[in-house]
């Protein structure tokens, strides 16, 4: 059973400070990985989707990488603001229908 | 182009209520779903279809059941509410599954005492 798990569950860090979040999932027969960002109390907002045969996806200051062979998968935030505070969420669609999720990793970012 | 809705945003409900979440998409999308979160979880699949007349069962479907008689819209009928349905739910639809990116509604927050 596919199991999907992020690292750390919660992240303080000032503003300006380059972030890495971690997501590893344990069968890597996926169609792709979505990272999500949840304010509190809203929906879910996508930010980046990698298909499984590419290896990285780029928006603005966001960057999600992907290893199918080793599980994992980081989303890299560049010069973060107090506005990127939020829930990020990682997700792996393998049967081409659900995704299944992490529980999420909450960002902090202090001016 | 509203994306996905859903109704209504809250709701309390008294065990062994029934009441249902409503659920609409204007991006001619074929593949909805329902997922349910629970405090400090990821979501879970409660159901999905994949057209108009097709649904079938995810994760964690009891308790829970779906038509869908439209491409537009994906209703989720609570039976017999019991607190263990307390949780925040949410739609999504997708052009089709496989690689297509899943987009959200704002949720429903459901509380049953």
């Amino acid at each position: 059973k596919q199991e999907v798990t992020q690292i750390p569950a919660a992240l303080s860090v000032p503003e300006g400070e380059n972030l890495v979040l971690n997501c590893s999932f344990t069968d890597s027969a996926i169609y792709n990985l979505q990272w999500f960002r949840q304010d509190p109390g809203k929906g879910l907002t996508s930010l980046l989707l990698i298909q499984s045969s590419q290896r990285e996806q780029t928006s603005g200051r966001l960057n999600a990488s992907l290893d199918k062979s080793s599980g994992r998968s980081t989303l890299y935030i560049a010069a973060s603001q107090p506005g990127d505070s939020a829930t990020y969420l990682c997700a792996v669609n393998q049967a081409g229908t659900a995704l299944i999720f992490g529980k999420g990793t909450t960002l902090s970012v202090s001016s | 182009n509203a994306g996905v809705t859903q109704t209504p945003k809250f709701r309390i409900l008294k065990i062994g209520q029934s009441m249902t979440l409503q659920c609409a998409q204007d991006m001619n999308h074929n593949y909805m779903y329902w997922y349910r979160q629970d405090p400090g979880m990821g979501l879970k699949l409660i159901y999905y279809s994949v057209g108009a007349g097709i649904t079938d069962k995810g994760e964690v479907p009891n308790g829970y059941n779906v038509s869908r008689s439209t491409t537009e819209d994906f209703p989720l009928r609570l039976e017999l509410a019991a607190p263990s349905q307390t949780s925040v739910y949410f739609c999504a639809s997708s052009i089709t599954g496989g690689n297509y990116e899943q987009y959200f509604g704002p949720g429903t927050r459901l509380t049953v005492t």
